[in-house]
């Protein structure tokens, strides 16, 4: 496929437990983001790669977040004692590279449903 | 915080005309709306962007007031599959900048 794939699409986790969620890009797209979706709101940034560098992780709520891009494609964000106020949609969306276009569409995974007991 | 506001919620028959209205009064002369669509249990999915010409493309159309301070997504013919959460967001021109949700309009098309 080529689209953002994202796994697991749902996840349960008890209060305390790290969790994993992993995001494939479209292959080639340098930019990546990490959205977090509480429900009935609208997505929230969470954090931003170029290649394998994080650039922006100020939307991260706390130190139990934690993302990683080692090779510049397939991306982790990481939970660590998960809380139930972690309970949430978090989204992928990667980006080609862009330079001085209006044109930036960010293309988004389906989501990771994850859920805290 | 997003600087848009939107209505909550909408319904359209189905075959009709989608308005989709937008406020954006303190948007800046660099900035753009963007709309983006969510429909159940997806991702966002852009629709359409501009600065302050008129834009249409295969899935939409996008009418920006002659000040800018509001905008008006227009689905001309809803289907069924057109019901989503519609974000309309405003944004500067770079590279790689976060987008900035708000709550968006939920839009349900009625058979």
């Amino acid at each position: 496929g080529a689209g953002v794939s994202q796994s697991p699409r749902y996840k349960v986790a008890k209060r305390g437990q790290d969790v994993a969620l992993r995001c494939d890009p479209i292959s080639g797209h340098v930019s990546l983001f990490w959205y977090q979706q509480a429900l009935g709101q609208g997505p929230e940034f969470l954090t931003y790669f170029q290649n394998e560098a994080q650039l922006d992780k100020s939307g991260l709520p706390s130190d139990r977040f934690f993302a990683e891009r080692p090779e510049g494609s397939v991306s982790t964000l990481k939970i660590q004692r998960t809380q139930q106020e972690d309970s949430a949609v978090y989204l992928c969306a990667s980006k080609r590279w862009t330079s001085g276009s209006s044109y930036n569409e960010q293309f988004f995974g389906p989501g990771t449903r994850l859920t805290v007991l | 915080d997003a600087k848009t506001t939107q209505p909550t919620s909408m319904d359209c028959a189905e075959g009709r005309a989608a308005n989709l209205p937008c406020n954006h009064s303190t948007i800046s002369g660099n900035e753009y709306v963007y709309w983006y669509r969510q429909i159940h249990s997806q991702g966002p999915q852009y629709i359409i962007h501009g600065l302050k010409n008129n834009e249409t493309n295969e899935m939409a159309s996008l009418i920006i007031t002659e000040d800018r301070k509001s905008s008006t997504l227009i689905l001309p013919h809803a289907t069924l599959r057109d019901t989503a959460v519609y974000y309309c967001i405003v944004r500067v021109v770079s590279g790689n900048t976060p987008l900035v949700f708000g709550k968006g309009t939920r839009l349900s098309v009625i058979a």
